[in-house]
């Protein structure tokens, strides 16, 4: 089943405690991102990647850090977490954009994280 | 920077009434993405309009595209409850490190009353 799967779903930490979500996917995908949710500010990108080794900064990158090793993971770090880090993740995938018949993209079932 | 803007962002509407909802976009692209999203659930895509003057239809749903006015609209015939969900619109656009970027509007949050 073709899909982008996301771990943890939900995460409780404290300030300053690093923590890793991952992300992958089995499309063979290029082109992943991050983004992140907040009730009326719909949804931020936070990192891109067109593809293995390619990354760059979405419009909210401050605080992230992400890297793409593989072409299927594409994992999101929060170095030293604070509280106004605490939202709903989402991780995305498709193809190349820009590419005749562009793809949508096909989002992860999403990561709640709470920094208290 | 491209700023997308959708309205309105919340619609209380009764079943069997029509309505549009509209997204604006500040710059030239030729790709928009309409998502729903459901409480607590992740994104789905509806629509993906890839040129000036695309409509493509799903079932109550129909979503068009005017790139010169920059301009796409999700237009609801006869709603039903099972339509109450946030709709987002996207639009993606090549940032000037060459790679594309996607920005979302703000969602309007639909509800359908009998």
């Amino acid at each position: 089943e073709a899909q982008v799967t996301q771990n943890p779903r939900y995460l409780i930490t404290v300030t300053g405690k690093k923590l890793t979500v991952t992300c992958s996917q089995n499309m063979n995908h290029e082109y992943m991102s991050w983004y992140r949710q907040d009730p009326g500010l719909g949804l931020r990108q936070i990192y891109y990647s067109m593809n293995v080794e390619v990354t760059d900064k979405g419009d909210v990158p401050e605080g992230y850090k992400v890297s793409r090793k593989e072409k299927r993971n594409f994992p999101l770090i929060l170095e030293s977490p604070s509280p106004n880090q605490t939202s709903l993740y989402f991780c995305a995938s498709s193809f190349k954009p820009g590419l005749a018949g562009a793809d949508t993209q096909y989002f992860g079932p999403g990561t709640r994280l709470t920094v208290l | 920077e491209l700023k997308v803007e959708q309205n309105p962002l919340f619609l209380s509407m009764q079943e069997g009434k029509n309505y549009t909802i509209y997204c604006n976009y500040s710059t030239t692209s030729d790709r928009l993405y309409w998502y729903r999203q459901d409480p607590g659930k992740s994104l789905e895509s509806l629509f993906v309009l890839l040129s000036n003057g695309a409509v493509k239809q799903e079932g109550r749903l129909m979503a068009s595209l005017d790139t010169k006015a920059r301009l796409s609209t999700l237009h609801i015939t006869a709603a039903v409850h099972d339509l109450s969900a946030t709709y987002f619109c996207a639009v993606d656009y090549l940032s000037g490190a060459g790679s594309y970027q996607l920005t979302f509007g703000k969602g309007t949050k639909l509800s359908v009353i009998p």
